[in-house]
């Protein structure tokens, strides 16, 4: 699977929106890109995935660079909640294991 | 509804005990996968189960590791004569199919395992 790098830890305050960055310079054309994140002591949740649109769902949405090199998560609204490690995963349409990296550790901050 | 379970939550061992992990998946879910997640780290890993069939397990670190799904449903990870290198958290995730679009994986809440 493709390399992601993301920036060790992010703050945000609360009720702020929150942008994730994720570069993924190489991606392939059938990489599709998954974004977990890691409560505390709990396993890791799915957040959101695309392909090659954006994406929103009801946590968060997904912006989707053209070239699709890079890729960021945003959090409308950060809620003390949200505070967790989030993962930047790409993942082949032939059912490829995840390849999960140290991914961005989240402070939210009231 | 019920996601994945694991349990023990928490298991202790001495060094050269054998341990076994159980995780049961959601109902109906065809894939399962293990990981490992050792601390400050994302999870890496170790083996996947298509029902009963274990195709893939090049990320299980050693033969002291060994997983079996029999039935399709619950699995087991057992590592025998455990090391101190093996205290990590272990995961447990299921899919309803592997392939996309719906392969999310819901994840349990782990297993710790602590190994004197």
């Amino acid at each position: 699977d493709a390399k992601t790098t993301q920036p060790n830890s992010m703050e945000s305050n609360e009720e702020e929106p929150v942008h994730l960055p994720c570069n993924h310079s190489t991606i392939s054309g059938t990489d599709y890109i998954h974004w977990y994140r890691q409560l505390p002591s709990q396993g890791p949740e799915y957040v959101i995935h695309g392909l090659t649109s954006n994406v929103n769902n009801r946590m968060a949405s997904l912006a989707i660079a053209e070239d699709r090199k890079s890729s960021t998560l945003i959090l409308h609204r950060a809620t003390l909640r949200d505070a967790a490690v989030y993962y930047c995963i790409l993942r082949g349409n032939y059912g490829q294991n995840f390849v999960f990296g140290p991914g961005t550790r989240l402070s939210v901050l009231p | 509804g019920a996601g994945v379970s694991q349990s023990p939550r928490y298991k202790v061992a001495k060094r050269g005990q054998d341990v076994a992990l159980r995780c049961d998946p959601i109902s109906g879910h065809v894939s399962l996968f293990w990981y490992q997640q050792a601390l400050g780290q994302g999870p890496e890993f170790l083996t996947y189960f298509q029902n009963e069939a274990q195709l893939d397990k090049s990320g299980l670190p050693s033969d002291r590791f060994f997983a079996e799904r029999p039935e399709g449903s619950v699995s087991t990870l057992k590592i025998q004569r455990t090391q101190q290198e093996d205290s990590a958290v272990y995961l447990c995730a299921s899919s309803l199919v592997r392939i996309p679009p719906n392969n999310e994986q819901f994840f349990g809440p782990g297993t710790r395992l602590t190994v004197l």
